[in-house]
This record gives C-alpha cells, structure tokens and sequence, in this order.
C-alpha cells in the first residue's frame, strides 16, 4: 500500500511569509501528527488530528496550525515565519494514534528553509 | 508532559562491537515505549515496541530493548553491530495521549 506522502518535499520562504505543507496518510489512516525536527533537538510534537479534530497539541506558539479533511488528509500552517522555523516537518499516520495501537508511519517529510 | 532523554548523541563504533543506547524518560504513568531508526535517506520506521508484558522486546535486524520501570528506562542493545546499522535512533514515550521522543543518537559503525 502507498505510504505517507508529504508535498512539498522543498521550499524555500523568507521571514514573514507564511506556508502551507500537505500530509496524505496511509489509506484508512485516522489519525495524523504533525513533528517538528531539527539537528540536536529531535523531534517536536506540534499536533495529531484524528477524524478531523485536532486532539492534541504540542508546545508551539499559535503561528503554527494545522486542519485535517474528511478524507482523512491533513495541512499543516506556519505564519509569519522566522528564522527558526527551518526545520523538517514530518507527517506521521497510524490507525487509531500515535502509541495506542502500534507503530506510526512516517512519510518523508517536509524541508522548509527560511531565509 | 513527560519528557525523554538520550545520551551519547553521537556514537562512533567499529562493525562487530556492541551498542547499547540509553533512553530513560519522566512520567509515572503507563507507557508504552518505541525505538525508531532513521537510515540515511530514508524515512523514520519502526525499530520495535514494548506495550506489557516481557519487558525484554526484540525488534528488526537483531535489536533488542529492556524496559526496567524502576529506573524508567528503555535501553536498545544490539550485540553486534554491522556497517548498515549506522542511522540515527530515536527513542519514544507514549504517555498522557502524546508520544514525546527524545533528541536522538546519531550511531556510525566504521567497517
């Protein structure tokens, strides 16, 4: 089956703009979380969506939001960016939840570069 | 929230020695602990699981953890270590409806 897919895999913004990342999870996925992760920190939960409501939220200021569709599709939204915010944003489905059931499935993340 | 800490973030090793990755974690509730790989290149996958049970888990490709609660801890072993095991690992912790992981071991296995 098709894994997690994650558009852009690339972008490059300057400080102030905002951005928009797409995660389409693994076929009959309901739950999608959102990481943050850079060098020396790992990764940062931001936020996970299950049946289109967010249900957790990590300790990010309210620039970052996300949404999540009916079909299970989820965005995820950075405004105002800072230089800071450059990191790799990944998307992560699995059944139920993270750590409910079993593992999550890690799409390949998207590289946002701000300058 | 609960919070994971990794040690010896980088590990230099040569093929055949043995690796042990430290992962200890705060939260004194029920949890259920994961260890993922990221290859060069590739995405985060799964390494292996402990939800109960035999505290002593094997995962993928000859690695192994033990969860000791006493000492909140999930360290990954493997007895001997090959050039393709080099990635960077992450332990995790699902806790209080979030799984939080720690900042990773970056391991490199000289043949």
């Amino acid at each position: 089956k098709a894994g997690v897919t994650q558009t852009p895999r690339y972008l490059i913004k300057t400080r102030g703009q905002q951005v928009t990342l797409s995660c389409s999870p693994i076929s009959g996925h309901r739950s999608v979380s959102w990481y943050q992760q850079t060098p020396g920190q790992g990764l940062q939960f931001l936020f996970e969506y299950f049946s289109e409501t967010q249900r957790n939220k990590g300790n990010f200021p309210g620039r970052f939001s996300g949404r999540q569709f009916s079909n299970s599709r989820s965005e995820m939204n950075v405004s105002t960016l800072e230089l800071g915010d450059s990191a790799l944003y990944l998307c992560a489905s699995s059944l139920d939840g993270p750590g409910i059931a079993g593992e999550l499935f890690f799409g390949e993340g998207s590289r946002l570069t701000v300058l | 929230a609960q919070s994971v800490s990794q040690h010896n973030h980088h590990v230099i090793l040569s093929e055949a020695a043995s690796l042990e990755l430290g992962c200890n974690y705060s939260y004194g509730g029920t949890v259920n602990l994961f260890w993922y790989v990221q290859y060069p290149g590739q995405h985060l996958q799964l390494l292996l699981k402990y939800f109960s049970g035999d505290p002593l888990v094997k995962g993928i490709k000859g690695f192994e953890a033990e969860f000791i609660k006493s000492k909140f801890s999930f360290n990954l072993r493997k007895p001997s270590v090959q050039w393709s095991d080099t990635a960077e690992y992450f332990c995790a912790v699902y806790g209080n409806n979030r799984l939080a992981f720690g900042k990773g071991n970056q391991v490199v296995v000289i043949p």
